[in-house]
């Protein structure tokens, strides 16, 4: 089983700054790599997919950056409603894991 | 536009099963571009993966839950279900039924998700 970690497990932002998201795999998964947004009492929603391709109606200051074992989920601008949790999940191999995500919360 | 919808008891007994329904809206569980997955989440922590039928009938299951989940899938009903056997306090979470594509495999549709606490 591929494990995924996610860091920092908490990052305070400021509204209108930059967040940067680490994920890492245990071993490659090349691209295959998706990042999903779960807001409080919500199911997650697709970012990001193909660790860079951003899902259907996604905002651009959302982008996915990485291949391999390292990758980056960028928030360009934090808006109010992107203070949620953020996971990264794998799917080159099964079973599909996820990471233990990071919360980005109001500095 | 798909939706999904999970439906099921949100109590169960210790050493009991677990049963949920997924049902699709808004499109065919029969399109061969998509696979449909369960997806749980405990009380305050990380997703867990279950497992994935494709509407063929063929299953994949995370090997951690020790051969106690099942899928089946009823296309004329245009659903989907999972049983947990053997359930204990540890398998209480939010249950989340979702779509995957099969180009991808990354989740893109997700049902509302269900609270399932297994308590006597």
């Amino acid at each position: 089983e591929i494990v995924m970690t996610q860091s920092p497990a908490t990052l305070p932002v400021s509204p209108g700054e930059r967040a940067t998201l680490s994920c890492r795999a245990s071993q490659s998964i090349r691209d295959s790599l998706a990042w999903y947004q779960q807001r409080p009492g919500r199911a997650p929603r697709l970012l990001i997919y193909g660790a860079s391709t951003g899902a259907t109606g996604v905002p651009a200051r959302f982008s996915g950056s990485g291949s391999g074992t390292e990758f980056t989920l960028t928030i360009s601008s934090l808006q109010s409603e992107d203070f949620a949790i953020y996971h990264c999940q794998q799917y080159y191999s099964w079973p599909l894991t996820f990471g233990g995500g990071t919360k980005v919360e109001i500095k | 536009q798909v939706q999904l919808q999970e439906s099921g008891p949100g109590l169960v007994k210790p050493s009991q099963t677990l049963s949920l329904t997924c049902t699709v809206s808004g499109g065919s569980i029969s399109s061969g571009d998509y696979y449909w997955s369960w997806i749980r989440q405990p009380p305050g922590k990380g997703l867990e993966w279950i497992g994935y039928i494709f509407y063929t009938g063929s299953t994949y299951y995370n090997p951690s839950l020790k051969s106690r989940a099942t899928i089946s899938v009823d296309t004329s009903r245009n659903q989907f279900s999972l049983k947990l056997s053997s359930v204990t306090a540890a398998d209480t979470a939010v249950f989340f039924c979702a779509r995957a594509n099969s180009s991808h495999d990354a989740s893109d549709i997700w049902g509302q998700g269900t609270l399932v606490t297994v308590s006597s």
